[in-house]
């Protein structure tokens, strides 16, 4: 059984950093490019950060690239979000996906929540 | 990058109606695209995948049709279960994007 399971949110004061992390298994989590998700309260799905099977390509959208950084360990079938320069507009539910290329992301953890607030 | 339209963003149908969404893509995508259904409180789910292919599991009321840059999402006979949020995303480039959302309500 395929099971993504988030950890690593919580509150925070604005400028500060948290780690999020995403434990994979139930797969052959090296086949699979990972993503990050996120979504506001009572807001859409904003899609975050995408990283391929090896590591070596990484993809972040406008509103974190610089700030955000998306790794992955194939020996521990993790993904991270290293999560920096937190702002209020940060606050969101932090979902680990799994890719299905050009296709779906078939698989959603249960999400962790990052509060941005003083 | 490419931008998704969703419409409506709300509509309101009773048991056993035909619900159609739809989804525009600010340029040609292909079939790249994915429908999900979003419970409150509970994670995304996968519907249809590759613009018209089931997802395993899920009933046969629910199916998508188009291409490149025009998509629907329908639901042939709405059940009380279906009452939920749908999004539509494009997986064709990067960045990847999701549609704003259609809010579904039974009468």
């Amino acid at each position: 059984e395929v099971q993504l399971v988030e950890s690593g949110g919580g509150l925070v004061n604005p400028g500060g950093s948290l780690r999020l992390s995403c434990a994979a298994s139930g797969f052959t989590f090296s086949s699979h490019t990972m993503n990050w998700v996120r979504q506001a309260p009572g807001k859409g799905l904003e899609w975050v950060s995408s990283i391929g099977a090896s590591g070596l390509h990484i993809f972040y959208a406008d509103s974190v690239r610089g700030r955000f950084t998306m790794s992955r360990d194939n020996a521990k079938n993790s993904v991270y979000l290293q999560i920096n320069s937190l702002r209020a507009e940060d606050t969101a539910i932090y979902y680990c996906t799994r890719d299905q290329p050009f296709s779906s992301f078939d698989y959603w953890g249960q999400g962790t929540l990052v509060t941005v607030s003083s | 990058d490419i931008q998704l339209t969703q419409s409506p963003s709300f509509l309101s149908a009773s048991v056993g109606d035909r619900v159609t969404i739809t989804c525009r893509a600010s340029q040609g995508i292909s079939s790249h695209l994915a429908w999900y259904q979003q419970k409150p409180g509970q994670a995304p789910k996968v519907l249809i995948y590759s613009a018209f292919s089931l997802q395993s599991g899920v009933p046969s009321r629910f199916s998508g049709s188009g291409s490149g840059t025009e998509f629907i999402l329908t639901i042939s006979s709405l059940q009380p279960e279906d009452s939920a949020t749908y999004y539509c995303q494009q997986l064709n480039s990067y960045p990847l994007s999701f549609g704003g959302g259609t809010k579904v309500e039974i009468k």
